[in-house]
Parts: structure tokens; sequence; C-alpha cells
């Protein structure tokens, strides 16, 4: 049984650019979640994708946007990088009506 | 809003010792809550939910509603608990499940 990967592990960039994070899902889930994880803080739900569709979004400005695909695998856009967008990016994936959420190891964005 | 508190950011515990890492929960409805771990090294897992009433590695929740309380507990700490512990809490909305997570806990037990 393949775990959830997420790539790349770390990936530096500059205040306007864009981003484009991705994770494969632990085989046979279809529910993807994102998490922006800051420094001393809990993950924070960005958005959760379900046969391809966004199905729950938090407290994120539009310029995070993701995309589900066939195979389940997900990607995170982030638009116009703000230095406060620096963090960890946790990928988790699920089964639909299950809470148990299986996370990848993350992404570590650092904006400067 | 739903807001999950973890009061202590580190806590240091004798191995023997028994501990209690403390989580308290802000939400309207009916909550479902959990505590997920990361060992060093490791991804962040779940360790148990308070819906399965479960015992695992030892640890215990209960959820008191009246105190909206979720503590973790275990009665001696071994040097393998050692990890970073966070409550979360879900919120049904449109079928989504999205969790809510407190900053989290580090325990450290003291050989």
């Amino acid at each position: 049984e393949t775990g959830v990967t997420q790539s790349p592990t770390h990936l530096i960039k500059t205040r306007g650019q864009q981003v484009t994070l991705r994770c494969s899902s632990q085989s046979g889930h279809n529910t993807v979640s994102w998490y922006q994880q800051a420094l001393g803080q809990g993950p924070q739900f960005i958005f959760q994708y379900y046969r391809e569709e966004e199905n729950g979004r938090g407290n994120f400005p539009p310029r995070f946007s993701g995309l589900q695909f066939p195979n389940y695998s997900s990607e995170l856009n982030v638009n116009a990088l703000e230095l406060d967008d620096s963090a960890l990016y946790l990928c988790a994936s699920s089964l639909p009506g299950n809470e148990k959420l299986f996370f990848g190891s993350g992404t570590q964005l650092s904006v400067l | 809003a739903q807001r999950v508190t973890q009061p202590e950011k580190l806590l240091s515990v004798f191995k023997g010792a028994p501990v209690e890492l403390k989580c308290n929960y802000s939400y309207s409805g009916s909550p479902e809550l959990f505590w997920y771990v990361q060992y060093s090294r490791q991804r962040l897992q779940l360790l148990l939910r308070h819906i399965s009433r479960e015992s695992i590695k030892g640890f215990t929740a209960d959820l008191n509603k009246g105190e909206t309380s979720f503590h973790l507990k275990k009665p001696f700490a071994q040097e393998e608990d050692s990890a970073m512990y966070y409550c979360a809490l879900s919120g049904l909305g449109a079928g989504s499940y999205q969790l809510t997570f407190g900053k989290g806990t580090k325990l450290s037990v003291i050989p």
C-alpha cells in the first residue's frame, strides 16, 4: 500500500511568483485535503477535493486554488505569493465520509 | 466559529508518571474530536477519535461536553511517547470533514 506522497519537499520562491504543489493520495483514497501549517501553529484547513470538485474550503483567499485529477492526485496552486505564505503545506487523503486523514510529509515553501 | 485550544506548548514528565494533555474546544454543534500525533521525523497520524472510545498505545480521551474538553491521558508515560500532539475538531458542513487543529503540545518524557 502506497502512502501519501508530496512533491517537491522544499521550495523557495520570491514574492509575487506562482507555485504548484503536488500530492498523490494513498491507494484507494478519493478524497484529498490540503492544510497550511505555519511555524509553531497547527495545520489550517485550505480546501478539500472529492471526485475532482472542491468540497469545502477554509478561510483562504481565491489565489489559493486546486485541482484533483481522475487518478485522485491533486495540485495546490498559489498565485501572487506573499511572505506570509511561507509554511509547510500538508496534503492528506481519506475515504469519503471517513474523517481519518492520512498525511503526507509536506512541502516546505519559503517565500523571500 | 470553531476553535481548539491547547494551553500548553510544552509538557515535560518523567517516565512512569501520568500524562494529561489538555484540549478545550468551542463549537456550536455536536463535535467530532480527534488526537493526532507526530513523532520525530514521522508524519502526522491519527492517534484516536472520541467516537471510537478506544485506547491506543495506552492513551485515552473522554469528551466532556459540559466542560467542552477532550483531554488526552495516559497513566504511565513511556519515552516513546515523546512527540507533538494535536487536538482537532471536525465540524460537519456540506459533506466535507474539515479539521480545525489546535496549536499542539510537545510532550517530552524524561528517562
